[in-house]
């Protein structure tokens, strides 16, 4: 089992641009989830969909959209990338005792 | 106020030493709690559970006081592989599972 794979592991956009983070996973997980990790602030919920179908917005959901696409995939799209989104971006999905993480995507907005 | 909050250190310790580390959390209706470890630029795993009976797993042990909701977790005989950051975490549970991390606490081990 790969567990979460994100894509893309890097990635650098100007101010203005768009794009879509990937995440999928193969534990037949129902909840999966988006985070962000910024330097002293610990990681922040993004958005999170409970099941395939659902969505919600978690702490910090502004300049963000989110596809549950099936059971195995959700992503995470930057319509209009800016400076503040420059972060490490985590996606997990959660089994019954634990959430497992993606290996992360570092983004810099120039 | 964070509802998870942590003492962000740097710890730095020699090999073989005892470390404690402290977690408050401010929301009562937090259901589980865990620990979780980072490595650096990598992503956080499980590193166990924190139960109100206190849980030992080796040479860490938590402890969970839901009176003062503060969580603890021990390192005895610190190697230098468990330098890391390690992040309290409180599950709010429902359907979505819901987890709120503190912001972490950095070790050093020292040679």
């Amino acid at each position: 089992n790969a567990g979460v794979t994100q894509t893309p592991k890097f990635q650098v956009l100007k101010t203005g641009q768009s794009m879509t983070l990937q995440c999928a996973q193969d534990m037949n997980h129902n909840s999966m989830y988006w985070y962000r990790q910024d330097p002293g602030m610990g990681l922040r919920l993004i958005y999170y969909s409970a099941s395939e179908g659902t969505t919600d917005k978690g702490e910090v959901p502004n300049g963000y959209n989110v596809s549950r696409l099936n059971k195995r995939e959700f992503s995470l799209r930057l319509e209009s990338a800016a400076p503040s989104q420059t972060s490490v971006y985590f996606c997990a999905s959660s089994g019954p005792n634990e959430q497992f993480f993606g290996p992360g995507t570092r983004l810099t907005v120039l | 106020r964070k509802e998870v909050e942590q003492d962000p250190g740097p710890f730095n310790v020699p090999e073989g030493a005892t470390v404690a580390f402290n977690c408050t959390y401010s929301n009562s209706a937090s259901q589980s709690f865990f620990w979780y470890r980072q490595d650096c630029r990598k992503e956080p795993k499980l590193l166990m559970s924190v139960y109100s009976s206190g849980n030992e797993d080796g040479r860490f042990t938590a402890q969970l006081n839901r009176a003062s909701q503060y969580i603890s977790l021990l390192i005895r005989d610190s190697k230098l592989s468990d330098s890391a950051t390690y992040l309290c975490v409180a599950l709010m549970g429902g359907s979505a599972r819901q987890l709120t991390f503190g912001s972490g606490t950095q070790l050093t081990v020292l040679p």
